[in-house]
């Protein structure tokens, strides 16, 4: 099975950077996602990580090492609009549908 | 290109009652699926399809619960006899299958059971 940890809540600044990190425990790892989600509303995709390293697509990066078993998911020149909570999930192995979800880190941006 | 849909999008029953639940994923996509989300967790996978094929089942998922994609396009989701404790936000994906593994959600059916 898996075992997915993600920081509760983070809190910090407009214009600032945040950086959550994600760790999992796995007997097999197919790949890492980032999702956007605001509240009521449904997941969006951010990024996948398959292969060590970082991935960067505008303000937000995600990194991935698999020997460590951890991903971070780096969000720049915050905006308000980034009020959300960021869900870290898995595809496991022994699944080629399944992703398996951390319960997410609720980031709150202030003024 | 329209996203997934999902409808209702918000569902009260009693408990005890059968809801259905439909989704239509993006055009082309042969993969769907189906899962639960609850306050302040993540999504919890329920089970997937590629095109008309069940090919998993979560274990946690009762017998209360059932799945189709008769046509390998739009699926159901049918939950029987209701429970309290089955209130939650339900969410379906879809992709585009093997290489695409990237998973698109609708913006979920939330049911209440009283």
């Amino acid at each position: 099975g898996q075992n997915i940890d993600q920081p509760t809540e983070m809190t910090a600044t407009e214009g600032a950077i945040v950086q959550i990190n994600c760790t999992y425990q796995t007997s097999g790892f197919n790949g890492l996602f980032w999702y956007q989600q605001h509240a009521g509303e449904a997941p969006t995709f951010l990024s996948y990580n398959v292969l060590d390293g970082l991935e960067e697509k505008g303000r937000f990066s995600s990194f991935l090492s698999r020997s460590k078993g951890y991903s971070y998911l780096l969000l720049k020149e915050l905006q308000m609009k980034d009020s959300a909570s960021y869900l870290c999930a898995v595809r496991p192995t022994d699944s080629w549908g399944k992703l398996q979800f951390g319960a997410g880190t609720q980031v709150v941006v202030t003024p | 290109d329209t996203g997934v849909s999902q409808n209702p999008r918000h569902k009260i029953t009693k408990r005890g009652q059968n809801v259905t639940f439909r989704c239509d994923p993006i055009s082309e996509h042969n993969r769907l699926y189906w899962y639960r989300q609850t306050l302040g967790q993540g999504p919890e996978f329920l089970t997937y399809f590629q095109n008309e094929a069940q090919l998993e089942k979560s274990r946690l998922l009762s017998d209360r619960f059932s799945a189709e994609r008769p046509k390998g396009s739009f699926s159901t989701l049918e939950i029987q006899r209701t429970e309290q404790g089955d209130s939650a936000m339900y969410l379906c994906a879809s992709s585009a299958g093997p290489g695409f593994e990237t998973q698109y959600f609708g913006p979920g059916t939330r049911l209440l059971v009283l």
